[in-house]
């Protein structure tokens, strides 16, 4: 199953641009998680953000977390070509009984050099 | 970070045939692991929680029969798909948690003929 979803489904931007990424999802939370996937390969952790955190930071990364919309957006400042990749959300559904991971649909970013 | 490592990373199996893949954490012990399938530039669906000691927990869909999972130590799941065909072809990723973050292996294509 889903729990998220995440718009734009692809994004393409110039170096140097700003990425924003946007994900929502369905039931309460324990915590969000963003990862990053190059093609055809495994996901890296990128960052957390708890039920009851606002906003963090980590480097050029700024995720927000809006408990009360269910949603959560991803911003990559000063992109570079590197940047190209698959970004996902993923959440911890409050109470699942396995504490699994679930994703959301994925932005496919490309940032153009 | 943790890591976890997967093998193989593709594999090209007859259909029919039987293919087994593993899932090993190197540097932590996990009683649970996470099986996931992904098609071409789709999210990951998890497919079920590999529980040590114990039978593997399936998301709803998921064939018990086809996907075997076996998590017979604290450090290695496996995945085996039975009697392989066509439609099993897909990326197969497993992850674990030895705390919030997740990690990932490597991931297994797989190529079903």
């Amino acid at each position: 199953s889903q729990q998220g979803e995440e718009d734009p489904q692809a994004l393409s931007i110039q170096e140097g641009e700003n990425a924003t990424m946007n994900c929502s999802y369905k039931t309460s939370i324990n915590n969000l998680q963003w990862y990053r996937q190059n093609s055809g390969r495994g996901l890296v952790h990128l960052i957390l953000i708890r039920s009851n955190e606002r906003e963090k930071h980590s480097g050029r990364l700024r995720v927000t977390l809006d408990t009360s919309k269910k949603s959560s957006s991803l911003l990559i400042t000063a992109s570079r070509a590197a940047d190209t990749a698959s970004y996902f959300c993923a959440t911890v559904p409050y109470g699942g009984a396995t504490n699994k991971l679930i994703f959301g649909t994925g932005t496919l970013l490309a940032v153009q050099p | 970070g943790a890591v976890v490592s997967q093998h193989p990373s593709w594999v090209i199996c007859k259909s029919g045939t039987s293919v087994k893949i593993e899932c090993r954490s190197l540097d932590f012990q996990a009683t649970t692991m996470f099986w996931y399938r992904q098609f071409p530039k789709q999210s990951l669906m998890l497919m079920a929680t590999s529980n040590e000691g114990s039978k593997a927990t399936y998301e709803q869909g998921v064939e018990k029969d086809k996907f075997l999972i076996n998590h017979a130590s604290l450090t290695l799941s496996t995945l085996t798909v039975t009697s392989a065909h066509p439609e099993d072809s897909s990326f197969y990723i497993c992850s674990a948690r030895p705390g919030f973050e997740a990690f990932f292996g490597q991931g297994t294509r797989l190529t079903v003929v």
